[in-house]
């Protein structure tokens, strides 16, 4: 079985200030990794994946993301926060040569100015 | 168009009422899945189809959900006897290889938000 856990449903920061979201799965086989933004009204784009290369992955608009087996972890961080990280990010788990992406509950990030 | 097209946008319904949503997947891309997001949840998956074939289906909540893809692009997913809990967001991707283990990038459309009064 595979799950993932968003640890926040919502995170505030200030603009230029780091931003942390974070993700624990679980897997019972080799996973891949994936964050994902959903702007409102707007459909899911891909941040960046993990798909056991390396364990720290870098992806658009200056966001990165680093797997960590140990922990089982794949937190999102981005070192300064602009206005238009405002979103709800998901965290998306799916083992390897299936198709059930499995989504968590979402994350909901505001930035204040 | 570049992305994933659905249709409609917005639809209200009245409850028992059928609906029919509508996915145009990106032109060549041959996996298609359908995800079901309810208001303050993440999206859960509902059918996943290879061309035309429907190989996961294990998501549809009901009898009353069915979705296919006769000639391999444009799918549909059908809600028979609407009721209030099917109220969602209707997220199509589509994909260019088979299988997203392989780190295979899924793209969506904007969805279709369904409400059933």
């Amino acid at each position: 079985a595979q799950s993932v856990t968003q640890l926040d449903s919502h995170v505030s920061v200030s603009e230029g200030t780091p931003v942390l979201l974070r993700c624990n799965y679980s897997s019972s086989y080799s996973p891949s990794l994936f964050w994902y933004v959903q702007h409102p009204n707007k459909g899911l784009q891909l941040l960046l994946k993990y798909t056991s290369a390396a364990t720290l992955v870098k992806g658009i608009n200056g966001f990165e993301a680093e797997f960590k087996k140990s922990e089982t972890s794949f937190h999102l961080t981005k070192p300064s926060a602009h206005m238009s990280d405002a979103a709800e990010y998901f965290c998306v788990v799916t083992p390897y040569n299936n198709n059930d992406m499995r989504f968590g509950a979402g994350t909901r990030l505001t930035v204040k100015p | 168009g570049a992305g994933v097209s659905q249709s409609p946008r917005y639809k209200v319904a009245k409850r028992g009422q059928d609906v029919a949503l509508r996915c145009d997947p990106i032109s060549g891309h041959v996996s298609l899945f359908w995800y079901q997001q309810a208001l303050g949840q993440g999206p859960e998956f509902l059918t996943y189809f290879q061309n035309e074939a429907q190989l996961d289906k294990s998501g549809l909540p009901s009898d009353r959900f069915f979705a296919e893809r006769p000639e391999g692009s444009v799918s549909t997913l059908k809600i028979q006897r609407t009721q209030q809990e099917d109220s969602a967001v209707y997220l199509c991707a589509s994909s260019s290889r088979t299988l997203t283990g392989t780190g295979n990038t899924i793209y969506f459309g904007e969805g279709s938000w369904l409400t059933v009064v």
